[in-house]
C-alpha cells in the first residue's frame, strides 16, 4: 500500500535554531517528492520538488534531501524564524497521474520566541 | 493575479442541508482540483478536472458529493445532504499542466452540526 509517514507529528523549537523534519514513503513507482508549507488558515504552498535523480534542493533557508534507496526525505530549516511556524506536508507522486499523489499528514512546527 | 479564490471561507450548516462550495482557478490554468483536509486523514484528493472535464472522481467519498466545472473560471463542489462527518476544510487548487506545482486557494472551513 502506498503510504507517506512524517515525523515528528509536532515540534517546538526556539527562534534561531535549526530543525529537521522527516518523511518516509512506501510509494511505487516513484515519480517525485514535494514539500509543502501550510500556514494556519491557508492553503499549502510548494517549497521544493525533487525527482528520482535529485538528492538535495534548497529554497532559501529550507533544504530538502532525498534518498531514493531508503525512501526517505528530510526538510531542514536553518536559523528558524517565527514565520516558519506552520504545518509541513510531504507529498509523493506514485506516477504521472494526479490521482497517484500520496499525502503525509504533516508535521506541525511551532517556532517560539 | 489574485490566486485561487474560494467562497465562502466559512460555512456552518445543519445536518441534511445542501452545501455548495465555489472556486475560481487562476486564469489560464487548465487543471482544477478539489481536496478535503481533516486532522485525522490529512489532505485527500476528491476530484480533478482538465479543461473543464472531470478526469478522476475516485476520491469522492459518496454519491452525496458532486462537482461541476461549467467553464474554465468556475467550479462547484456540492454536498447533498450534508452530514457531521463531512466537517473539514475543503481546498480548491489549480495548475497549468501535468503533475506540476498546484496553487491552492485559502480553503472553505465547513462545519456540519
Amino acid at each position: 500500500k502506498n503510504q507517506v509517514e512524517q515525523s515528528p507529528q509536532s515540534l517546538i523549537i526556539l527562534e534561531g535554531k535549526n530543525c529537521t523534519l522527516q518523511c518516509n514513503y512506501t510509494v511505487s513507482p516513484f515519480s517525485n517528492l514535494r514539500w509543502y508549507k501550510q500556514d494556519t488558515g491557508r492553503g499549502p504552498v510548494s517549497l521544493t520538488i525533487m525527482t528520482f535523480s535529485e538528492n538535495t534542493k534548497s529554497n532559501g533557508r529550507y533544504t530538502a534531501t532525498l534518498d531514493a534507496d531508503t525512501k526517505q526525505s528530510s526538510l531542514h530549516i536553518t536559523a528558524s524564524q517565527l514565520s516558519d511556524s506552520a504545518s509541513y506536508i510531504c507529498v509523493v507522486s506514485a506516477g504521472a497521474g494526479f490521482q497517484k499523489l500520496v499525502f503525509g499528514t504533516g508535521t506541525r512546527l511551532l517556532v517560539s520566541p | 493575479d489574485a490566486g485561487v479564490i474560494q467562497s465562502p471561507r466559512h460555512e456552518v450548516t445543519e445536518m441534511g442541508q445542501e452545501v455548495t462550495l465555489r472556486c475560481k482557478p487562476i486564469s489560464g490554468h487548465d487543471y482544477l482540483f478539489w481536496y478535503r483536509q481533516t486532522m485525522m486523514r490529512g489532505l485527500e484528493l476528491l476530484i480533478y478536472f482538465n479543461n473543464n472535464v472531470p478526469i478522476d472522481d475516485s476520491g469522492m467519498p459518496e454519491d452525496r458529493f458532486s462537482a461541476k466545472m461549467p467553464n474554465a473560471s468556475f467550479s462547484t463542489l456540492k454536498i447533498q445532504p450534508s452530514e457531521p462527518r463531512d466537517s473539514a476544510v475543503y481546498f480548491c487548487a489549480s495548475s497549468l499542466q501535468g503533475p506540476n506545482e498546484q496553487f491552492f486557494g485559502p480553503g472553505t472551513r465547513l462545519t456540519v452540526l
